[in-house]
């Protein structure tokens, strides 16, 4: 099945620096890629996705790029903020008749944006 | 937006009861529903992909008798732990399948059940 790896698993930043979050994923029929973000006890919200057909989305200090050769995706927080501090997780949805459409998550990534 | 609610916020029970907890997707049909499982400072464990009319799938490792899954309409799957012990405390979201507009793919989040078994 697939796998996906996230890295770091913990990353801290001074506010108004950047911040890159990386994925990797095993099964190249992988086709979608959305990035969660999971505040201490809340629902995980969606905050950007990827299709495997566009190398780079951006919206506003949040941008996603997909590598789809290498088998990796990123993500980009420029200029952060303290409420950016919360747990993020990509993940993948493998493109099979099979697969109900489930996402394959990463173990996620603390960051902290220190004031 | 796509509004998914879950019902109860938080439960505790005794060992041995069973509990029911309920995924509504507010103001979208939603034929593929998702119950994932969730332990502190860890990621999402997917147990079961619920659709509507027919049987879940679990995940390799969940037992199905000790998570029985309902989804009788296009707006409402129910997750109902059989027996519980205190091993089931844990966080349980459940995620829905938007399918309006271009996009099939995108799945939100309903706010979480915290089940506590004393």
């Amino acid at each position: 099945g697939e796998n996906v790896e996230q890295h770091p698993s913990t990353l801290s930043v001074q506010e108004g620096d950047s911040a890159v979050i990386k994925c990797t994923y095993s099964d190249s029929a992988s086709n979608y890629f959305p990035w969660y973000k999971q505040e201490l006890g809340k629902r995980p919200q969606l905050i950007i996705d990827i299709r495997s057909n566009v190398g780079e989305k951006k919206d506003q200090r949040i941008a996603v790029t997909l590598n789809k050769t290498a088998k990796h995706f990123s993500l980009h927080i420029t200029e952060t903020q303290p409420e950016d501090s919360a747990v993020y997780f990509c993940a993948a949805r493998k493109n099979s008749g099979g697969s109900n459409y489930k996402l394959t998550f990463g173990k996620g990534t603390l960051l902290t944006v220190n004031p | 937006g796509a509004v998914v609610s879950q019902h109860p916020s938080w439960v505790i029970c005794k060992s041995g009861t069973s509990v029911k907890i309920e995924c509504r997707s507010l103001d979208f049909q939603a034929t593929t529903m998702f119950w994932y499982r969730q332990f502190p400072k860890q990621s999402l464990m997917l147990m079961a992909t619920s659709n509507e009319g027919s049987k879940a799938t679990y995940e390799q490792g969940v037992e199905k008798d000790k998570f029985l899954i309902n989804h009788a309409s296009l707006t409402l799957s129910t997750l109902t732990v059989t027996s519980a012990h205190p091993e089931d405390s844990s966080f349980y979201i459940c995620s829905a399948r938007d399918m309006r507009g271009p996009s099939t793919d995108t799945q939100y989040f309903g706010p979480g059940t915290r089940l506590t078994v004393l």
